[in-house]
């Protein structure tokens, strides 16, 4: 069975400000791929990243970049100097290589970015 | 490109009826899923084809059924809606049929069954 934990419900920052979001995942195989997507309120979801279990260097792109750590199991998301269009929800999700195609996902945290 | 699309954006429909949700790709990805987001369970996988002619079943597969007669279509069928079943739909396609490739998704189903 695999899980994805998402602890943070909802986080609210004032524009200019660094955030990040927490993921922490669980699975018994040793392949696996981990994936943030944004699903800002007009309801689409957008994917931003896909990392696989064996490349754990950081990422950056832009404002945004993950923190991969296996030794926690964890995938964290930064974004720096957030802007109002950085509202939205954020997913953190995984699939494995035993799981039969099912992409788990996170219960989201929704990121308010005030101006 | 238009990537996925689904139809139709939204529907209210009466608990009893059959309802198809449709779901098309002009990307040739080898893959398709069908998705429910529900509030507080972030997105739950409903059925999955690898390819045309196959179908699977994924973690909340009751009430719904696919199929897969060509590469671009993938409709979901509820053949008796539930009031349990309003929520949002999304399908995804990813290029291989590995199943571990990048999923992207249409704009999604929001589908209320009263």
């Amino acid at each position: 069975a695999q899980k994805v934990t998402q602890a943070q419900t909802e986080i609210s920052v004032v524009e200019k400000e660094d955030v990040t979001l927490d993921c922490v995942y669980e699975t018994r195989d040793t392949t696996y791929y981990l994936f943030w997507y944004k699903q800002p309120p007009s309801g689409e979801l957008v994917f931003l990243i896909r990392r696989n279990s064996f490349d754990e260097q950081n990422e950056i792109s832009g404002r945004y970049s993950w923190n991969f750590q296996k030794s926690t199991s964890s995938f964290n998301f930064t974004i720096t100097a957030s802007q109002v269009v950085d509202s939205a929800v954020y997913f953190c999700a995984l699939i494995s290589s035993g799981s039969a195609r099912q992409l788990t996902f996170g219960s989201g945290t929704q990121l308010t970015v005030l101006p | 490109i238009a990537g996925i699309t689904q139809a139709p954006t939204s529907q209210i429909l009466a608990a009893g009826r059959r309802m198809t949700l449709r779901c098309t790709q002009d990307m040739r990805h080898n893959a398709m899923y069908w998705y429910r987001q529900d509030l507080g369970l972030g997105l739950r996988l409903i059925h999955y084809s690898n390819t045309a002619g196959t179908t699977g079943k994924g973690e909340v597969p009751d009430g719904y059924s696919v199929s897969r007669a060509n590469t671009d279509d993938f409709p979901l069928t509820l053949a008796s809606a539930v009031p349990s079943q309003t929520s949002v739909y999304f399908c995804a396609s990813s290029a291989t049929v590995l199943g571990t490739d990048t999923q992207y998704f249409g704009p999604g189903t929001r589908l209320t069954v009263l």
